[in-house]
């Protein structure tokens, strides 16, 4: 089984700060998404990143495929309260429809 | 925007009963899932569901679990004999034509067993 490891855990910031969000592999994925779920709640999916070196940009967060797609960070610029959240990183075993998460960045923007 | 929806949203059992979890996925697609987040843990996949039979599944998911699509907009997911360990929140999520997009999730159904 693929894992998928999500760094830091925790990760507390000033609003108006700029974040990097890591989620690193020693497999391959064909392809890969972030997600963000509010605690009661499931996955809110906010990107697909499929071709290796791929950058998506959304509004402030932009997110990256490596190029080996076996890694992928998600950088947030000028983060605000509404950002707090838990992000998750998912990605798909090739030939499967199974996806494999990790456990997760939890996030919290003060004021 | 379309969603998956689920019901209920907290089911609470007795331990060895049966429980049926059911899930609405959105109209247009073709591919459904159920994971499950045991509390504090991550998100797990159990079963995938495709042209009305299991193309895919888990370890988790042995012969106390099992899915059904019985109309053309249900899918449910049956977990008989339960057991303390079930309790978890179990996910529905659906995809559109081909297993490479993306997957789309319900808010879950928070399930414990007493």
């Amino acid at each position: 089984t693929q894992l998928l490891e999500q760094s830091p855990q925790f990760l507390s910031i000033q609003e108006g700060e700029n974040l990097t969000v890591y989620c690193n592999s020693s497999s391959v994925f064909s392809s890969l998404q972030w997600y963000r779920q509010e605690p009661g709640e499931g996955p809110v999916l906010l990107v697909t990143v499929v071709t290796g070196g791929e950058v998506k940009k959304l509004k402030r967060l932009t997110f990256q495929f490596g190029d080996a797609r076996k890694d992928s960070s998600l950088h947030i610029t000028a983060a605000q309260p509404g950002d707090t959240g838990l992000y998750l990183c998912a990605g798909l075993e090739g030939g499967s429809e199974k996806l494999v998460f990790g456990k997760g960045t939890k996030l919290t923007v003060n004021p | 925007e379309p969603e998956v929806t689920q019901t209920p949203s907290h089911q609470v059992t007795q331990m060895g009963q049966e429980v049926i979890l059911r899930c609405v996925p959105i109209s247009n697609h073709l591919y459904f899932y159920w994971y499950r987040q045991i509390l504090g843990q991550k998100v797990e996949f159990l079963v995938s569901f495709y042209n009305n039979e299991i193309s895919e599944k888990s370890e988790i998911f042995d012969d106390q679990f099992s899915v059904e699509r019985p109309d053309g907009s249900n899918f449910t997911l049956k977990i008989r004999s339960t057991k303390l360990e079930d309790s978890a929140m179990y996910f529905c999520a659906s995809s559109r034509a081909d297993r490479s997009q993306p997957q789309h999730f319900g808010d879950g159904t928070r399930l414990s067993i007493l």
